[in-house]
């Protein structure tokens, strides 16, 4: 079956630097990849995703990048805030739906 | 638009006791509904889904069972919890199958 694997597991930065976080999976067939946020004591929430046709999208300060040869995607965010502080999922949908184990992004100020 | 409940935000339940949290979604017809199990810490365990009025899924063996008695009402339920039940719980929809989730705000139960 599908396996995704989320890395780092958490990350620091510093307000204003950018963060990146990178997932890869193992089934060539998959073709949707969606990213949550997660912010504490509250369900996640998609913040952005990519399907399998194209190699990058992007949202205000997120982007994710998506190399179907490699099999591996990555969420950016740039000029993090604060707020940005949360946990992010990524995931991979084929036959199934499988998240990744998360990172705790932490931006201090 | 869409929105999904989950009710009660919060549960203290004694081992032994029994178990029902209840998911709703309004704005859509048919959606599939999804019972995830969240640990301290992260990592989201899929308990089951449904694509249809009565069709339940399992996906892990537990203690754990769900209905689904309307078109967009999931129930989880137990007749007997465990303290391994303690946990964060929350309910997805999607309009496709494996498309895209969004979740409820989650129920937390702590089992003593």
């Amino acid at each position: 079956g599908e396996n995704v694997e989320q890395h780092p597991s958490t990350l620091s930065v510093q307000e204003g630097d950018s963060a990146v976080i990178k997932c890869t999976y193992s089934d060539s067939a998959s073709n949707y990849f969606p990213w949550y946020k997660q912010e504490l004591g509250k369900g996640p929430q998609l913040i952005i995703d990519i399907r399998s046709n194209v190699g990058e999208k992007k949202d205000q300060r997120i982007a994710v990048t998506l190399n179907k040869t490699a099999k591996h995607f990555s969420l950016h965010i740039t000029e993090t805030q604060p707020e940005d502080s949360a946990v992010y999922f990524c995931a991979v949908a084929g036959t199934a739906l499988i998240f990744g184990k998360g990172t705790t992004l932490s931006v201090s100020s | 638009s869409q929105t999904i409940h989950q009710w009660p935000a919060t549960l203290v339940q004694p081992v032994g006791s029994p178990l029902s949290l209840e998911c709703t979604v309004e704005g859509t017809s048919n959606p599939n509904l999804y019972w995830y199990r969240q640990a301290a810490g992260r990592g989201l365990q899929l308990l089951f889904y449904s694509v249809g009025i009565g069709q339940i899924s399992s996906e892990v063996p537990q203690n754990l069972s769900a209905s689904r008695p309307q078109d967009r009402q999931f129930i989880l339920s137990s007749k007997k919890l465990l303290l391994s039940d303690s946990g964060f719980y929350l309910c997805a929809w999607s309009s496709g199958t494996w498309e895209t989730q969004y979740f409820g705000p989650g129920t937390r139960l702590l089992v003593l």
